[in-house]
C-alpha cells in the first residue's frame, strides 16, 4: 500500500528563519515524489520533483527537497522564509502507475 | 497560453441530486485528471482521461463518472449526491500520457457543498 505521512499539519516560522516541512512515505517500489503548493482559493502549483536522478532536487522559490531512501523521507526546506511563501503545501508520492497519493497537507504560517 | 479553468467555482446541491462541473485543460494537453479535496485533507484522485478514454481510477464508487472531449475539455459527473460528497474537486492537465515526467497543472477548483 502506498501512503504519504506529512508530520505536522501547521508550522510557524520568523521571517528569515529556515522552513522544514516533513514528509515521510511507503512505497512498495521506488516511488517518484512531488511536493506542491496551494495559496487560498487557488489550484496546486508544483514546486518540485523527485524522479530518481539526483537526490537532492531544487525547486522554485529557493525551496529544495532531499529524498533519503533509508529513511523513506523527503522533507522540504528554505533556508529563509519569505512572508509570501505562508500557504498550504502537500507532499505526493507516485509509484509506477498514474496515481498520486497526497498527503494531508501542512499549513505554513511566517510571522513577521 | 490559457491556465486550466474550471466552473463553476461554488456550487450548492442537497442529497440525491446530480451535479456536473467542467474543466478546460490548458492548450494542447491531452489528458486529464480529477481529485476531490475534503476540507483539511490532500486531494484524492478520482480518475484519469488520456484522448477521451478513462486512464486510471482510484476508489471512488462508480456514481462518479467523467467524460473527456475531442477538444480534451473534460466533465465531472457525480449522481445521488452524498453529504460527504461536499469537497474541492480539482482538475489537473498535463501534456503526456505519463504524468510522472510531465507537470500536472491545477485549476483553481469547484467548490461543492451538498446540504
Amino acid at each position: 500500500a502506498q501512503s504519504v505521512t506529512q508530520l505536522g499539519s501547521h508550522v510557524s516560522v520568523s521571517e528569515g528563519a529556515l522552513v522544514l516541512l516533513r514528509c515521510n512515505y511507503s512505497s512498495s517500489v521506488p516511488p517518484y515524489l512531488f511536493w506542491y503548493v496551494q495559496y487560498p482559493n487557488q489550484g496546486l502549483q508544483l514546486l518540485l520533483k523527485y524522479t530518481s536522478a539526483a537526490t537532492l532536487v531544487k525547486g522554485i522559490n529557493g525551496f529544495e527537497a532531499e529524498f533519503k531512501k533509508s529513511e523513506t523521507s523527503f522533507h522540504l526546506t528554505k533556508p529563509s522564509a519569505h512572508m509570501s511563501d505562508a500557504a498550504e503545501y502537500f507532499c505526493a508520492v507516485r509509484p509506477p502507475g498514474n496515481q498520486f497519493y497526497f498527503g494531508t497537507g501542512t499549513s505554513l504560517t511566517v510571522i513577521p | 497560453e490559457t491556465g486550466v479553468t474550471q466552473s463553476p467555482t461554488h456550487l450548492i446541491k442537497t442529497r440525491g441530486q446530480q451535479v456536473t462541473l467542467r474543466c478546460s485543460s490548458q492548450s494542447g494537453h491531452n489528458t486529464v485528471s480529477w481529485y476531490q479535496q475534503a476540507l483539511g485533507q490532500g486531494p484524492q484522485f478520482i480518475f484519469q482521461y488520456y484522448r477521451e478514454e478513462e486512464n486510471g481510477r482510484g476508489n471512488f464508487p462508480p456514481r462518479f463518472s467523467g467524460l473527456q472531449f475531442p477538444n480534451y475539455s473534460s466533465e465531472l459527473n457525480v449522481n445521488a449526491l452524498e453529504l460527504d460528497d461536499s469537497a474541492l474537486y480539482l482538475c489537473a492537465s498535463s501534456l503526456v500520457r505519463d504524468t510522472l515526467t510531465d507537470t500536472q497543472y491545477f485549476g483553481p477548483g469547484t467548490r461543492l457543498t451538498v446540504l
